[in-house]
């Protein structure tokens, strides 16, 4: 199992690009996750899904798209990137388990930087 | 919505002591607390993780204790280890918050051999 894998790895866009970022995981989990680093603040929910076909708000969505068309993939996009969404993205998944347990799986992250 | 609050941000100890971080969580109803780690370049990882129902757990060096009338929960590492070093971060969920977790900001541990 490859597990949960982001690509790409590293990117650097000019101020109003756009990109996706592609996360995959091959463990048939139901709960796939979003979330943005920056040095002192922790991890930040962007958005999440709870299955195929549906997504919602996290934390910080704002300047945040994101579909899950199929089980097994989350993608996220900037239409128009910003310096502020300089970051490194992590990408996780998660399953239903027993007595309100939630191990999140993290993906290797995505280092973005917008000039 | 919760707020998570950890300290100290950065932990220095000699290897074989015993390093602490805290943290501080908002919401009465959460009641799941989970620490993970981060090595350089790579994602967080789950370490150890505890319940509402639950005041104390440990696996060998570690153990995680929960305080849940003063809404804190700690990490404790015994006999540090210089692969100890990394980052930990807590973080605290609720029922019926689809499984979201709020994450503190991290404490980076270093262990000095």
């Amino acid at each position: 199992n490859a597990g949960v894998t982001q690509t790409p790895k590293f990117r650097v866009l000019k101020t109003g690009q756009s990109m996706t970022l592609l996360c995959a995981q091959d463990m048939n989990h139901e709960y796939m996750y979003w979330y943005r680093q920056d040095p002192g603040m922790g991890l930040r929910l962007i958005h999440y899904s709870v299955g195929e076909g549906t997504t919602a708000k996290g934390e910080v969505p704002d300047g945040y798209n994101v579909s899950r068309l199929k089980k097994q993939n989350f993608l996220l996009g900037l239409e128009s990137a910003a310096p502020s969404q300089t970051s490194v993205y992590f990408c996780a998944s998660s399953y239903t388990q027993r007595g309100g347990r939630n191990e999140q799986f993290f993906g290797p992250g995505t280092r973005l930087t917008v000039l | 919505g919760e707020n998570v609050e950890q300290h100290p941000s950065t932990l220095s100890v000699q290897e074989g002591d015993s390093a602490v971080i805290k943290c501080t969580y908002s919401d009465s109803a959460s009641n799941y607390f989970p620490w993970y780690k981060q090595e350089l370049g790579k994602g967080p990882q789950l370490i150890i993780d505890i319940r509402s129902n639950v005041g104390e757990k440990k696996d060998q060096r570690i153990a995680v204790t929960l305080n849940k009338t003063a809404k804190h929960f700690s990490l404790h590492i015994t006999e540090t280890q210089p692969e100890d070093s990394a980052v930990y971060f807590c973080a605290a969920s609720r029922r019926g918050s689809a499984r979201q977790l709020t994450f503190g900001s991290g404490t980076q541990l270093t262990v000095l051999p």
